[in-house]
């Protein structure tokens, strides 16, 4: 089982409209999760972390099912500058020292004018 | 707003030759990480950098990697004899501290590293 899942897409969506990607994680010992998006050749970027409760920034919102490993990223209202590959990502925060990232493949979205 | 840089933007290498990629972190992290970017494929975790030695590496991090914080300033990423298949986009990033809510990494914009 891949460590950190994600479809692949690509997600093809009118402007305005709301998206959802998810995502799941095989270490149960997790206890870090982000959202990055990536732009075409370039860095990740930091969208936003995933706490337990769940956890909004605008349009984003972020939620977190440990039971049952999942994480969701929804988008309302989108823009066409959304357009990028969105990257979940998981750490094992073991304390004392800096766990490594892991990455999904990602999620291709394409917002359409 | 503070952010790390990487340089060079791009490196072009014959297979077997050294090669050094630079990268400043932010400058109040403590913490610091390469990753590298195969085209096409996902990131990658090579190593990770705290108070001056290796916190954690990948099986990707083997013999012929090595890091080092040079100065105050500087973190370097040195591949001793280059292989095609090292060809990717190194990125450098940084954390503040170990804490869970500050725990958040912050990438460079990478070098593309060509290995022929």
């Amino acid at each position: 089982r891949k460590e950190v899942e994600q479809d692949p897409g690509p997600f093809n969506v009118p402007e305005g409209a709301t998206v959802a990607f998810n995502c799941t994680y095989s270490n149960s010992a997790s206890q870090s999760f982000f959202w990055y998006r990536q732009d075409c050749r370039k860095e990740p970027k930091l969208l936003m972390s995933v706490y337990s409760s769940g956890n909004e920034d605008g349009r984003f919102t972020a939620q977190l099912n440990r039971a049952s490993q999942y994480i969701s990223l929804l988008i309302r209202d989108s823009k066409l500058s959304d357009s990028a590959t969105y990257l979940c990502v998981v750490n094992k925060f073991i304390g004392g020292g800096a766990d490594g990232l892991t990455f999904g493949k990602g999620t291709h979205l394409i917002i359409q004018p | 707003e503070p952010e790390v840089t990487q340089t060079p933007s791009h490196q072009v290498t014959q297979m077997g030759q050294e090669v050094i990629l630079r990268c400043v972190p932010i400058s109040n992290h403590l913490y610091f990480y390469w990753y590298r970017q195969i085209l096409g494929q996902k990131v990658e975790f090579l190593v990770s950098f705290y108070n001056n030695e290796i916190s954690e590496k990948s099986e990707i991090f083997d013999d012929q990697f090595s890091v080092e914080r040079p100065d105050g300033s500087n973190f370097t990423l040195k591949i001793r004899s280059t292989k095609l298949e090292d060809s990717a986009m190194y990125f450098c990033a940084s954390s503040r501290d170990s804490e869970l809510s500050s725990y958040e990494q912050y990438f460079g914009p990478g070098t593309r590293l060509t290995v022929t």
